[in-house]
């Protein structure tokens, strides 16, 4: 089973850019999460997906951040323009979520996003 | 809405030793509790869970956790630490029932061994 994917494994940027970070789920998983990890704030949840359709986005800083889902094996995190202060570590998890079930959280190596 | 407090940032022990990492939670309703860990430039990986059953819950790597209700905690322990367990450990809480399905996490305990 290969995991979680997400690409880049890094990516450094000038302020002002667009970034667009990418995940690829586990194959038969029906939910996606967004995670970003800072030292100031810890693991905070961006958005989540399930069955391709966000569900909540109330974590998602501002509306420079949009996050997609356009099939099941792909998702993709945009940041533009980026900010310094966007500088952080972005993970991608998934799971499969069954009606009435618990689901574990999978998660990616992440994504460190430098922007200077 | 659920916050999770992870009471030491960092905990040194000599190798062998036993380890406790604390954890406590908040939430006006039931929740599911769990214990990641993350090695240096790697993603998270689940080592324990707690749903519901059993307030003892094993896990990989040797560790258990314990659900205390009444305390609400969820410690974290190990008889014995080896130098491989050095890593970031995460407690992670997410409400039990329909609705919100992400986890909220702790800040992280640096665990540290030390030969």
């Amino acid at each position: 089973d290969a995991g979680v994917i997400q690409s880049p494994r890094h990516e450094v940027t000038e302020m002002g850019q667009e970034v667009t970070l990418r995940c690829k789920p586990i194959s038969g998983h029906n939910s996606l999460f967004w995670y970003r990890q800072t030292m100031m704030r810890g693991l905070e949840l961006l958005i989540y997906f399930n069955n391709n359709v966000p569900i909540d986005d109330s974590g998602m800083p501002e509306d420079r951040f949009s996050a997609k889902m356009p099939n099941a094996s792909f998702s993709t995190l945009k940041i533009q323009p980026s900010e310094p202060r966007d500088s952080a570590v972005y993970f991608c998890a998934s799971s499969h979520r069954l009606a009435g079930g618990i689901d574990t959280q999978y998660f990616g190596p992440g994504t460190r996003l430098t922007v200077l | 809405a659920q916050s999770v407090t992870q009471l030491d940032s960092q905990v040194p022990v000599f190798e062998e030793a036993p380890v406790e990492l604390r954890c406590n939670y908040s939430s006006s309703v039931s929740v599911y509790l769990f214990w990641y860990v993350q090695y240096p430039n790697q993603g998270l990986q689940l080592l324990l869970k707690y749903l519901s059953g059993s307030t003892l819950v094993k896990g990989i790597n040797g560790f258990e956790a314990e659900f205390n209700k009444s305390q609400t905690s969820f410690h974290l322990r190990k008889p014995s630490v080896h130098i491989s367990d050095t890593a970031e450990y995460f407690c992670a809480v997410r409400t039990s029932g329909g609705g919100a399905d992400g986890l909220t996490f702790g800040k992280g305990t640096h665990l540290i061994i030390q030969p």
